[in-house]
């Protein structure tokens, strides 16, 4: 099993829809999580980053952290075309001597479609 | 605008050569990281350093890969020789450790390697 499991997709959505984007993981030592998007071609851009379980908001995006069990969202609302893209999860946990390292999940592919 | 910059986008080569590939940090930044993507495996960390030092480099084949940070504004990954299970977009990323929270990791555009 995979330390962070992302549903690959394609994940195609008309315009407008609520896009919900998910991450399963198995270590329960991660505290940070991570949404990154990455643009065909492009290297990943972080999204928004939480800390431990809760929801954060960013203007059309909201990240959801259920620690519990080991779950993370992130929802778009009124998804554009321009948010067509790869959405890779990503989520650290300290590490004991060196700081933090990064999990990157596989990545979900979205298609917004006008 | 405060980038990463990573030389060369593109690079076709032979089995067998050698390949850099060269990245400037955000000025700045103590941490740099080198990934490498494919559609099989994702997102792989090969190795990262802070303030210079290898942190760790486990993710990267010790016989043919070699990271360095010969000085704050530059990080290079070299592979020697190079094979065509190497081809793969190389992504380099900086970020500023904080006292909490993760780092905020900043993405290069990549070099994309073909190896033939």
């Amino acid at each position: 099993q995979k330390e962070v499991e992302q549903d690959p997709g394609p994940l195609s959505v008309p315009e407008g829809a609520i896009v919900s984007l998910n991450c399963t993981y198995s270590n329960s030592a991660f505290q940070y999580f991570m949404w990154y998007r990455q643009y065909s071609r492009k290297g990943p851009e972080l999204l928004m980053y939480t800390y431990s379980s809760g929801n954060k908001e960013d203007g059309r995006f909201t990240a959801q952290v259920d620690k519990s069990s080991k779950y993370i969202s992130l929802f778009i609302r009124d998804s554009q075309p321009s948010d067509s893209a790869t959405y890779l999860c990503a989520m650290s946990a300290k590490e004991r001597n060196y700081g933090q390292n990064f999990v990157f999940g596989p990545g979900t592919r979205l298609s917004v479609l006008p | 605008d405060a980038r990463v910059t990573q030389t060369p986008r593109h690079k076709v080569t032979e089995m067998g050569q050698e390949v850099t590939m060269r990245c400037q940090p955000i000025l700045g930044h103590n941490t740099v990281f080198w990934y490498r993507q494919t559609m099989m495996q994702g997102l792989e960390l090969l190795a990262y350093f802070r303030n210079r030092a290898p942190l760790d480099d486990s993710g990267m084949p010790k016989d043919r890969f070699s990271a360095e940070m010969p000085d704050a504004t530059l990080a290079t990954l070299k592979i020697q020789p190079s094979e065509p299970r190497d081809s793969a977009v190389y992504f380099c990323a900086s970020g500023l450790v904080r006292p909490q929270g993760p780092y905020e990791q900043y993405f290069g555009p990549g070099t994309r390697l073909t190896v033939t």
